[in-house]
C-alpha cells in the first residue's frame, strides 16, 4: 500500500504558465515533506521541503503548500520554464529510524515552449 | 568535490551471479543510503548507514548486503542476482537524518537475465 501517492504520471504546461504538481499521503506520522527533481540519466536533486508546522514554503519560483487535514501537498512552479521539464518526486519522512524517506511514484512535467 | 559517485553505470548479469555496486562520497557525510527505482514505484530504500560500522535495513533489503568500513564508501552487494532485481540503483548521502537534503549519485542501471 503506497503511503505517498502522486496520482498524475504526467503533466504538460505552456512556458510561462503555472505548473501544479500534487501529492497525497496516508501516514499521519509523516511530519516532513520534500520534493526532488530528476532529469534522465541523472540522480534526483533536492528542490524544496516543508515541515508540518508550516503550511507554505517558498524558494524563488517554487512554492510548496501543505494541507495537513487533507493529507495533501502541492508544488507550484511559477513561471514554468522548459528547463523545468523533469520527473518530480514527492517524499515524506516521519518518526522512525534515521527518518527514512518514503517516495511517491513521480510526475513527469513537460513545459512546452 | 566529485559529490556522490557510482560505478558501474550499466551492468548485465545472469541469474545467480553476484556483484558489488560501488558508491563513494567526498563530502564527509555520515548518512548514506541505497535506493532502487522501478517504473511506477518511485524510489524505495534498500539499506542505509548512519556512520562507519553502522548499517540498517530499509523497505526492500532482501537479496542485498551492505557494509560501511569507511565514511566515504558504501558498497551494495547482490548475493545471487534474480530478474526481480533488474532496476536502477541510486546511492545517496547526507549530513544527518534522511529528511535532510540528500545528494544522489547518477545511478547504476542493472539488468538481470
Amino acid at each position: 500500500d503506497q503511503q505517498v501517492k502522486q496520482n498524475s504520471p504526467s503533466l504538460s504546461v505552456q512556458e510561462g504558465r503555472i505548473s501544479i504538481l500534487n501529492c497525497d499521503y496516508t501516514n499521519s506520522m509523516f511530519d516532513y515533506f520534500l520534493w526532488y527533481k530528476k532529469y534522465p540519466a541523472e540522480g534526483p536533486t533536492f528542490l524544496i521541503s516543508i515541515s508540518s508546522i508550516k503550511d507554505k514554503n517558498e524558494d524563488g519560483r517554487f512554492t510548496v503548500f501543505l494541507n495537513k487535514s487533507a493529507k495533501h501537498l502541492s508544488l507550484h512552479i511559477v513561471p514554468s520554464q522548459p528547463g523545468d521539464s523533469a520527473v518530480y518526486f514527492c517524499a515524506a519522512s516521519g518518526y522512525g529510524s534515521a527518518r527514512q524517506l518514503t517516495f511517491g511514484s513521480g510526475t513527469q512535467l513537460t513545459v512546452l515552449p | 568535490n566529485a559529490g556522490v559517485t557510482q560505478t558501474p553505470k550499466f551492468q548485465v548479469l545472469k541469474t545467480g551471479q553476484s556483484m558489488t555496486l560501488q558508491c563513494a562520497q567526498d563530502m564527509n557525510h555520515e548518512y548514506m543510503s541505497w535506493y532502487r527505482q522501478d517504473p511506477g514505484m518511485g524510489l524505495r530504500l534498500i539499506h542505509y548507514s548512519v556512520g562507519a560500522g553502522i548499517t540498517d535495513q530499509g523497505e526492500v533489503p532482501n537479496g542485498y548486503n551492505v557494509s560501511r568500513s569507511t565514511t566515504e564508501d558504501f558498497p551494495l552487494r547482490l548475493l545471487s542476482a534474480a530478474p526481480s532485481q533488474t532496476s536502477v540503483y541510486f546511492c545517496a548521502s547526507n549530513t544527518g537524518p534522511h529528511h535532510n537534503e540528500q545528494f544522489f549519485g547518477p545511478g547504476t542501471r542493472l539488468t538481470v537475465l
